[in-house]
């Protein structure tokens, strides 16, 4: 099956500094999405992506939907205390299935 | 605006027994998921449903089966529950015409199998 490969595992970064993040897939995704989940709380949506090449922004953050249609990028630019939490990349398998990657879990220290 | 929400948040069984998890969304969605999410491995589908009255399998169903008798709930439910069970369960839904990817979560299940 489809595997996704999300990197780094984790960061550490003080208030104020940009983060990248990036999602690998073995195959191709017509359609990249990056979650959020706050600690105890289920994931929400982010960002979707539906075009390679697509570079879309909420925000402070900024995804990019890789021209390989392998890869995704997520950057957060001047980050702050409640942008703590693990950030999911995802991307359908079927019309009903979706494959996430293992979660880069981001800290953030004031 | 509840959205998602599971009942119970926590808890704890011995192996061998059963229990039930109840998912009720009050969007009017059509989709509705179990997700399980275990430590390194992000979420995993376990079954899903299109519509009231329908269920089927995701990549990970079984020991779970599901029952989707009125639209706004789905339910989970746990024969007999294993150590290997133990996991954070998350309910999801989304709209028909949605994108596969716009989903809704609950605040997730966390169970215990000793």
């Amino acid at each position: 099956g489809q595997q996704l490969n999300q990197s780094p595992q984790s960061m550490f970064i003080q208030e104020g500094e940009d983060v990248s993040m990036n999602c690998t897939s073995s195959s191709i995704f017509n359609t990249w999405l990056w979650y959020k989940q706050d600690p105890g709380e289920g994931p929400v949506l982010l960002i979707a992506l539906y075009k390679a090449g697509e570079l879309t922004s909420n925000g402070r953050l900024t995804a990019q939907f890789g021209i390989t249609r392998k890869d995704s990028f997520l950057n957060i630019s001047a980050s702050i205390p409640s942008d703590v939490g693990i950030y999911f990349c995802a991307g359908p398998y079927n019309n009903n299935d979706m494959r996430f990657g293992a979660g880069t879990r981001l800290t953030v220290k004031p | 605006n509840a959205g998602v929400t599971q009942t119970p948040k926590f808890r704890v069984l011995k192996t061998g027994q059963s229990m039930t998890l109840l998912c009720a969304q009050d969007m009017n969605h059509e989709y509705m998921y179990w997700y399980r999410q275990d430590p390194g491995m992000g979420l995993r589908l376990i079954h899903y449903s299109v519509g009231e009255g329908t269920t089927a399998k995701g990549e990970v169903p079984d020991g779970y089966n599901v029952s989707r008798l009125k639209k706004q709930n789905f339910l989970l439910g746990l024969e007999s529950a294993a150590p290997s069970q133990t996991s954070v369960y998350f309910c999801a839904s989304r709209r028909q015409g949605a994108s596969t990817g716009e989903l809704f979560f609950g605040e997730g299940s966390r169970l215990t199998v000793l």
